[in-house]
């Protein structure tokens, strides 16, 4: 089956610092690729997500591109804010919509 | 306005006991899904649904039965509830499931703490 590998957390950042959560997938044929965001006490929403190779998803600032060759999605920001503070999950999709996730990065960020 | 709810938020229970995790959607989605967060934060799939029809089962104790009574709820029964249950579960819909690529939309989670 599908399997994602996240970098290890938890990651401590100051504001207007520079983000990257590494992320690594296993996964059979060409799954679509995700980062999905759970701010404290609440479900998880959608960061961005990308659905082929090459493919660069975006959103608040965060970046990530769907690179094949190194099955790779790697999460980024430029600079961080104290309200980027939350848990960053990883994940790739199959045919069924089944989300195969990563154990999730903390990120804290202090002003 | 809620998109995906679920009651209870929070729900204490002894071991043994019998309960049931409501979620609904507003979406108008096909497709409902049950995920089991446990402590470390680790997120795993327990059910699908698309129209009422079960399509993924993960190795989940049969203690655990999922019934959708149209395609707009999905509940979670859990029987003889075990410490091991406690974690928070998350209910999620998606528009379809076809192509692996729908954005899946989260409930807040239901906080269950076996004692």
């Amino acid at each position: 089956g599908n399997s994602v590998t996240q970098m290890e957390g938890p990651v401590t950042l100051s504001e207007e610092a520079f983000l990257t959560i590494n992320c690594t997938y296993t996964a059979t044929g060409y799954p679509s690729l995700f980062w999905y965001v759970q701010y404290p006490g609440e479900g998880l929403q959608l960061l961005l997500k990308a659905t082929k190779a090459d493919d660069k998803g975006s959103n608040k600032g965060f970046e990530a591109t769907y690179r094949k060759e190194t099955t790779s999605f790697h999460l980024e920001k430029g600079s961080v804010q104290v309200s980027d503070s939350a848990v960053y999950f990883c994940s790739c999709g199959t045919s069924y919509g089944k989300l195969t996730f990563g154990q999730g990065t903390i990120l804290t960020v202090h002003p | 306005d809620t998109a995906v709810s679920q009651t209870p938020k929070y729900l204490v229970t002894q071991m043994g006991n019998d309960k049931s995790i409501k979620c609904e959607q507003n979406l108008g989605h096909d497709t409902m899904y049950w995920y089991k967060q446990d402590s470390k934060k680790f997120l795993k799939i327990m059910f699908s649904y698309n129209n009422k029809e079960l399509i993924i089962n993960e190795t989940v104790p049969n203690r655990f039965s999922p019934k959708s009574p149209d395609k707009a709820h999905l509940n979670l029964h859990i029987n003889s509830l075990e410490l091991g249950d406690s974690a928070v579960y998350f209910c999620a819909s998606s528009q379809d499931r076809a192509s692996g690529a729908e954005t899946q939309y989260f409930g807040p989670g239901t906080r269950l703490l076996v004692l």
